[in-house]
This record gives structure tokens, sequence and C-alpha cells, in this order.
């Protein structure tokens, strides 16, 4: 079964622009999970969505948006980059039901100049 | 809200030895636990987790993990620790209803063992 995959693994932007991010989850899960990891944060939750609904939402500003398709497919976007959204940004997916571990991508790393 | 200590940035342990990795967690209800394993410029990889059932939860790659509910700790273990272990460790939780259904990550501990 193939794992989760993440488009680009590596982006470069500059500050103001704004970034769309993908995921696309194992097989039958329904749940994609997204978070930010940074050294000095750690791994900061952004949001789930399941069904193409957002489940659960962290503590992120209105520039971090997201959404899911009807294929499970998820897309990240973040708008008016700033040098502090430098980051690797993990996906996950998992079936949905809360004992079910989540299945992390390798991660997109993005740069701000 | 809830949340998840990790106490030690860093574990040294010699190959060979066991190696305990700590982990208190707090949240309303009973806990979904988890840990996770991070390799570098990796994703996180799944380890074992704990829903129910015996406190004494095994994983994969000989990992093993005890659950105690009076003291709300899951700490990681292994009784021979390998030079390939050495990684950051994550555990994490998340509650059964609502918005404590959301996975919540410990800051990570980095496991460094040597020859």
């Amino acid at each position: 079964k193939a794992g989760v995959t993440q488009t680009p693994r590596y982006l470069i932007k500059t500050r103001g622009q704004q970034v769309t991010l993908s995921c696309s989850p194992i097989s039958g899960h329904r749940s994609v999970s997204w978070y930010q990891q940074t050294p000095g944060q750690g791994l900061q939750f952004l949001f789930e969505y399941f069904s193409e609904t957002q489940r659960n939402k962290g503590n992120f500003p209105g520039r971090f948006s997201g959404r899911q398709f009807s294929n499970s497919r998820s897309e990240m976007n973040v708008s008016t980059l700033e040098l502090g959204d430098s980051a690797l940004y993990l996906c996950a997916s998992s079936p949905g039901q809360g004992g079910q571990p989540q299945h992390f991508g390798d991660g997109t790393r993005l740069s701000i100049l | 809200a809830q949340s998840v200590a990790q106490p030690e940035d860093q574990v040294n342990v010699a190959e060979g030895n066991p190696l305990t990795v700590k982990c208190t967690y707090s949240v309303s209800g009973n806990p979904y636990l988890f840990w996770y394993v991070q390799y570098p410029n990796r994703g996180l990889q799944f380890l074992l987790k704990y829903i129910t059932g015996d406190n004494l939860v095994k994983g994969s790659y000989g990992f093993e993990a005890e659950f105690n509910k009076s003291q709300t700790s899951f700490h990681l273990k292994k009784p021979s620790a390998l030079v390939s272990d050495s990684a950051l460790y994550f555990c994490a939780v998340r509650g059964r209803t609502g918005t404590a259904s959301k996975l919540t990550f410990g800051t990570g501990t980095r496991l460094q063992v040597t020859l």
C-alpha cells in the first residue's frame, strides 16, 4: 500500500507570497491532518479534515487554510507568507476513528526568504 | 486543554543497554496514546499505541510502552538498544471526544545510542 505523499518536498518563497501544499493520503483513509514542525515550537497541529469537512482546528492565524477533496486528497494554503512560516509541514492520514494511528508523509520543507 | 510532557531533551544510552524515554500526559477522560519516531529529513513513523486493555503495549522494532493511569504516564522502553535506534521520539495523546480528539505531541526526546 502506498504511503502518504506530500508535494513538493522543498519550496522556497519570499515574504508576502502565498503557497499551496498538497497531500495524498493512504488509500481508504478519510482523515487528513496537517502539522507545522519548527525547532522552536516543535510539532503544532494546524487542522484536521474528515470527509471534506474540517473537524478540528489549531491556533493558527487565518492565513493558514486547508481543504479536502472528495477523493480525500488535501491541500493547505498559506497566504501573505512571513519569515516565521519557514518550517516542515507534515501531513498525516488515518481511517478517521480516534484509536487509529496517523500515518505521516515526509513533509514539505518551506523556506521563506 | 490536553498536553504531553517529555521531560528529557536527550537520552544517552550504550548499545545493548535498556532504554527508557519518559512521557506524561494530561487529557480529559480516557486517552489514546501513541509513540512516533522521526529520522532526519523524514516524517514521523508510528511505533505503538495504547487504546485500552493491557497496560504493557508492544510495538515495532522491539519497542514497548507501559501505560500507568494513576501517574498519567506512558514511558517508551526497549530491553536492548541499537545504534540504529538513534532518532527523535515523540509521545502523543488524543482525547476521545470533541476538540480533544486532535492529536497533541510532546516536544520530542532525542535518543543517542553509542557503541
